[in-house]
């Protein structure tokens, strides 16, 4: 049973803000919401993790309802070189260490036109 | 801060061999570290958990005598791909959490493993 869901592809133009919601109604209390991206053959690159309300970081905002149930992922002014999959995670089960381990879903495939 | 790097970042390798894939942590260090393979056009799919010191704890479904883990220190953990298969070709990836830090994984560049 998939975590969270997201919209399997979007299209933008240079210089648009993009916004990707994700969905994660099963969200558990001590979950983070952490975004990442991956282009093609690389290992996914973290963007911005947040737990509540908004964090804005050099690259990404993240908005978080008070409820959160989903959460958005903003893009400033994308370029050409943000064409690539984002994927949207919550924490899953607990492993040894306490730390939660990760599955990711299909992710949101964008791609930027000029 | 926070780089996590692979080796080899590909290999070919025969039918019937065993293949090494390294994943380190250059500049923190990870008490966990997880290993991921990935198929063309599809996500990222988890094998394994790996901490430092003890045993790995693999997901359903993935052969703990073919993928050998080992985290022998706390910045670097082995992936062991054994007798090698053509389907077992994929992109592995390798991720690590900083000691005492948040969940937050921090993913190597990834290995392209080719079986012939």
């Amino acid at each position: 049973l998939a975590k969270t869901t997201q919209p399997i592809s979007m299209d933008s133009y240079e210089g648009q803000e993009v916004n990707i919601t994700c969905s994660h109604n099963n969200i558990a209390t001590n979950d983070y919401i952490t975004w990442y991206q991956q282009f093609p053959s690389q290992g996914p690159r973290f963007i911005i993790q947040g737990y509540k309300t908004k964090v804005t970081n050099e690259v990404a905002s993240l908005f978080i309802p008070a409820d959160r149930k989903s959460s958005t992922l903003s893009l400033p002014r994308v370029s050409l070189s943000d064409t690539a999959v984002y994927y949207c995670l919550v924490g899953d089960e607990e492993v040894s260490g306490g730390y939660n381990k990760l599955i990711f879903g299909a992710g949101t495939r964008l791609a930027v036109h000029p | 801060g926070a780089v996590v790097s692979q080796h080899p970042s590909r290999v070919i390798c025969k039918s019937g061999t065993s293949v090494k894939i390294e994943c380190r942590s250059l500049d923190f260090q990870a008490t966990t570290m997880f290993w991921y393979r990935q198929f063309p056009k599809q996500s990222l799919m988890l094998m394994a958990t790996s901490n430092e010191g003890s045993k790995a704890t693999y997901e359903q479904g993935v052969e703990k005598d073919k993928f050998l883990i080992n985290h022998a220190s706390l910045t670097l953990s082995t992936l062991t791909v054994t007798s090698a298969h053509p389907e077992d070709s994929s992109f592995y990836i390798c991720s690590a959490i900083r000691t005492g830090s948040t969940d937050t994984q921090y993913f190597g560049p990834g290995t392209r493993l080719t079986v012939l």
